[in-house]
């Protein structure tokens, strides 16, 4: 089945820095990858998504980037801000017999200090 | 709308005691799931749903059942309660299956003592 690996586990960074999170994926029939951030005490969020059949997603200071040949992509946060500190998920989802699993990363802690 | 509404919150239970989670969600959604948060393991799928009157094992199913007897609902249930089943149950809600967002609730944390 598909196996997620999520790097780093916590990222510690000061406001207005980038933070990039890595996820690696083992199934190269994933075809759709979400990245969730999580608050204290709430459940996780879409903060954004790509499909296979792109390489790279930008929404304002977040942006995604895909590379299917390597089987990684990750998440970049620029001018990061304090409430952006969070727990963040990347997550795959296969096709073929298992079409529609989303097999989640461990999570990164995100602390971004003033 | 409400989204995603899980109760209780919060429970205590003894071991051998058994419980229900309650989920209601007001989206519409045919796809329903129930998943388990542990520290280190991120998001484990226990039991999931394609549609009204239909459930089906995902990745942790051992001690926990499912029903999904309205569109809207679905109910996690813990027949005789382990120290293992201490987590926080997260449900989440979905109009296609793995590739359109899932729609979280706030969780319950159960610990089991």
């Amino acid at each position: 089945g598909e196996n997620v690996e999520q790097h780093p586990s916590t990222l510690s960074v000061q406001e207005g820095d980038s933070a990039v999170i890595k996820c690696t994926y083992s199934d190269s029939a994933s075809n759709y990858f979400p990245w969730y951030k999580q608050e204290l005490g709430k459940g996780p969020q879409l903060i954004i998504d790509i499909r296979s059949n792109v390489g790279e997603k930008k929404d304002q200071r977040i942006a995604v980037t895909l590379n299917k040949t390597a089987k990684h992509f990750s998440l970049h946060i620029t001018e990061t801000q304090p409430e952006d500190s969070a727990v963040y998920f990347c997550a795959a989802t296969t096709g073929g017999t298992s079409y529609g699993k989303l097999t989640f990363g461990q999570g990164t802690i995100l602390t971004v200090h003033p | 709308n409400a989204g995603v509404t899980q109760t209780p919150k919060f429970r205590v239970l003894k071991t051998g005691q058994s419980m229900t989670l309650l989920c209601a969600q007001d989206m519409n959604h045919e796809y329903m799931y129930w998943y388990r948060q542990d520290p280190g393991m991120g998001l484990r799928l226990i039991h999931y749903s394609v549609g009204e009157g239909t459930t089906a094992k995902g990745e942790v199913p051992d001690g926990y059942n499912v029903s999904r007897l309205k569109k809207q609902n679905f109910l996690l249930g813990l027949e005789s309660a382990a120290p293992s089943q201490t987590s926080v149950y997260f449900c989440a809600s979905s109009w296609d299956r793995g590739r359109s967002p899932l729609h979280f609730g706030n969780g319950t944390r159960l610990t089991v003592t």
